[in-house]
């Protein structure tokens, strides 16, 4: 199926452990990006990639690591985790220019 | 910096149009309007974007004001399954324009 696939879903992790979240889109999109949201709050950009090779940084990218290897994988990586950064987190996908942005179903994050 | 500014909620009965406004009064001749929704606990969905037109799909309308500092996304029959979070997004194309979400409006539908 055609789409943005998030996986795990659901993760609980012990802080300072590491992990990282993956996102594989099979739609041939250039812009990948990745976002968190905390409980009864928007969606905050991490960070954002514009094709293979390129990332940058959204609005909260501290603590989080990212590559952009291939066209089709955005993976998010979690350093050492803190109690801060359970969130649920959403990978996008989208074609260059005006279209809009497909959403994966997130993954639920949990940092005891 | 918002960009966009909307109501925090609405309220509208099941089967009527749902109106929604947005003012983008600071808005650049290359941005474009978007619209996304998110259903409780789901990831956001893409709705419609518009340029200076206005645009009309399978899920709804979107009218731009002439001076493109507001438009106003339409649903013309609201049902149960519309209730969800409604986010106005301006937004580049051109580059590596990203796409920065705001608070949005939560859009109640009554039975």
């Amino acid at each position: 199926n055609a789409g943005v696939t998030q996986t795990p879903k659901f993760q609980v992790l012990k802080t300072g452990q590491s992990m990282t979240l993956q996102c594989a889109q099979d739609m041939n999109h250039e812009y990948m990006s990745w976002y968190r949201q905390d409980p009864g709050m928007g969606l905050r950009l991490i960070h954002y990639s514009v094709g293979a090779g390129i990332t940058d940084q959204g609005e909260v990218p501290n603590g989080y690591n990212v590559s952009r290897s291939t066209t089709e994988d955005f993976p998010l990586r979690l350093l050492s985790a803190a109690p801060s950064q359970t969130s649920v987190y959403f990978c996008a996908s989208s074609y260059a220019g005006q279209y809009g942005y497909t959403f994966g179903s997130g993954t639920r994050l949990t940092v005891v | 910096d918002a960009k966009t500014t909307q109501p925090p909620s609405m309220d509208c009965a099941e089967g009527r149009a749902a109106n929604l406004p947005c003012n983008h009064s600071t808005i650049s001749g290359n941005e474009y309007v978007y619209w996304y929704r998110q259903i409780h606990s789901q990831g956001p969905q893409y709705i419609i974007h518009g340029l200076k037109n206005n645009e009309t799909n399978e899920m709804a309308s979107l009218i731009i004001t002439e001076d493109r500092k507001s438009s106003t996304l339409i649903l013309p029959h609201a049902t149960l399954r519309d209730t969800a979070v409604y986010y106005c997004i301006v937004r580049g194309w051109s580059g590596s324009e990203k796409l920065v979400f705001g608070k949005g409006t939560k859009l109640t539908v009554n039975p």
